[in-house]
Order: structure tokens, then C-alpha cells, then sequence
């Protein structure tokens, strides 16, 4: 495997079921993001790991809960979802510092979808 | 705080026609880096190019050129001779650095996107 992996690449979950999904990047990184994408909206930030450290909470719903067990996973566990948490949910690596700072590699993303 | 408009949300060419791509950002920022990404069907994002504030020069690679104006806050994107394989959603995005305890990390502000389909 190569680049950044993500599964599963698509969800189907009830408002009351658990599910984790799970990333996993094979290119040295140690900075490791969540993003969400919604239809019509911008990618949105959602948590940041340096060095397994959690960095940037954007804010997000306690129904999302990350966890970085090491630089290389991550992983986003969702429960009590509510509709509007429908997305593809993107994850990305980086390296910081970097000669090239700032360049994010993504995953092909999870299409969630909550019923 | 910062922000990023692509104010086209869906442009549709015919093949070997060139087509910009416009970007507009905001930032109180001196040094910031600007980026394009692209994203197939296939849903992942695909890094295309990295600006940093302090170089204005224009850059093309093969059929794709990108022109960055300081003065208009502007960093368009221009793909000349289009094919269909260039059909996906583009993305403009705007760096901000972010210096914590535990390190760096680098938040990455993107745009709406734009969906560009190349007809045959």
C-alpha cells in the first residue's frame, strides 16, 4: 500500500449505531488531519495530530471522537450520528516541520451516509 | 480571518478549449502559501501546486499554468488544450501556520471548489 488509505470507503450507519473509520498513511508523515466535506460547502477542518498529539479541535461535536494511536493511524469513531453528519470525510498527512510546509497528501475519503 | 472564493461553481468546456479557474483569497497574513488541489470522482485530493506569498512568479507545468496577483489577491488557475480527463472539482486553498507546544501544524483554509467538465 502506498500514499494514504482510508476505510471503509463507503458507510451506511442508523442515528443510533457505532462505527469507527480508519486511516492510515504510508509516507513517513507525523501530522495526521480530518477533514469533512459536505455537498455545496467547503472542506472543513476537523482535528489535527502532531506526533500523536491532538493539536486543533475545529469545534467539532463530541459525537465525533479521534484517536491517533500512532503517526502512521488514525482513526474517527462516530456515535448518535444525526443526519446532517451525511459526508465524505477526508483524511490527509503531512510532515512538519518541512522544506515543504503546508502540502497535505489525502486519502480517497469515506462516504458516510446517516439514516 | 482567512478565507478563500471561487466564485465559479461549475464551468463546462469542450475539449482543447482553455479554461481559467478563479481563486480570490483574504488573509492578514505576510506569509502564507496558496495551493490547488484537484479531485477526481474518485473523491481523493490531488496536490497540483504550492505558492508561497514572497514569489509572484507565474508557473506552468505542461498544459497547466497558474497566475498569482498580490496586488488583486488573486491565484488563478489556467488549463490550456483541455481534455476529458481533466473533468473534476478544483480546489483553492490558503495556509495559515499555527505554532503550538507540541510543535506545528499547518491549517489548510480551502474554497468552495469548482466543477470543471471537459466534454468530448
Amino acid at each position: 500500500e502506498t500514499g494514504v488509505t482510508q476505510t471503509p470507503r463507503h458507510l451506511v450507519m442508523g442515528m443510533t449505531n457505532k462505527k469507527s473509520l480508519k486511516c492510515e498513511q504510508h509516507l513517513g508523515h507525523n501530522a495526521m488531519y480530518w477533514y469533512k466535506q459536505s455537498a455545496k460547502k467547503p472542506l472543513e477542518l476537523m482535528f489535527v495530530y502532531n506526533f500523536k498529539e491532538q493539536t486543533e479541535n475545529n469545534s467539532v461535536p463530541s459525537r465525533f471522537s479521534p484517536e491517533c494511536p500512532n503517526s502512521s493511524h488514525l482513526f474517527l469513531h462516530l456515535h448518535t450520528l444525526q443526519p446532517e453528519d451525511s459526508a465524505l470525510y477526508l483524511c490527509a498527512s503531512s510532515q512538519v516541520p518541512s522544506p515543504n510546509p503546508y502540502e497535505q497528501y489525502f486519502g480517497p475519503g469515506t462516504r458516510l451516509t446517516v439514516t | 480571518a482567512q478565507k478563500v472564493t471561487q466564485a465559479q461553481t461549475e464551468i463546462s468546456v469542450v475539449e482543447k478549449e482553455d479554461v481559467t479557474l478563479d481563486c480570490v483569497y483574504e488573509t492578514r497574513d505576510t506569509t502564507y502559501y496558496l495551493f490547488w488541489y484537484k479531485q477526481p470522482p474518485s473523491g481523493e485530493l490531488v496536490f497540483l501546486i504550492r505558492r508561497n506569498s514572497f514569489d509572484e512568479q507565474n508557473e506552468i507545468s505542461g498544459r497547466y499554468s497558474w497566475n498569482f496577483q498580490k496586488s488583486t489577491s488573486s491565484f488563478n488557475f489556467t488549463i490550456t488544450a483541455s481534455q476529458v480527463v481533466d473533468s473534476a472539482v478544483y480546489f483553492c486553498a490558503l495556509s495559515e501556520a499555527n505554532w503550538n507546544s507540541g510543535g506545528s501544524n499547518y491549517k489548510l483554509t480551502f474554497g468552495k471548489g469548482t466543477l470543471l467538465t471537459v466534454n468530448p
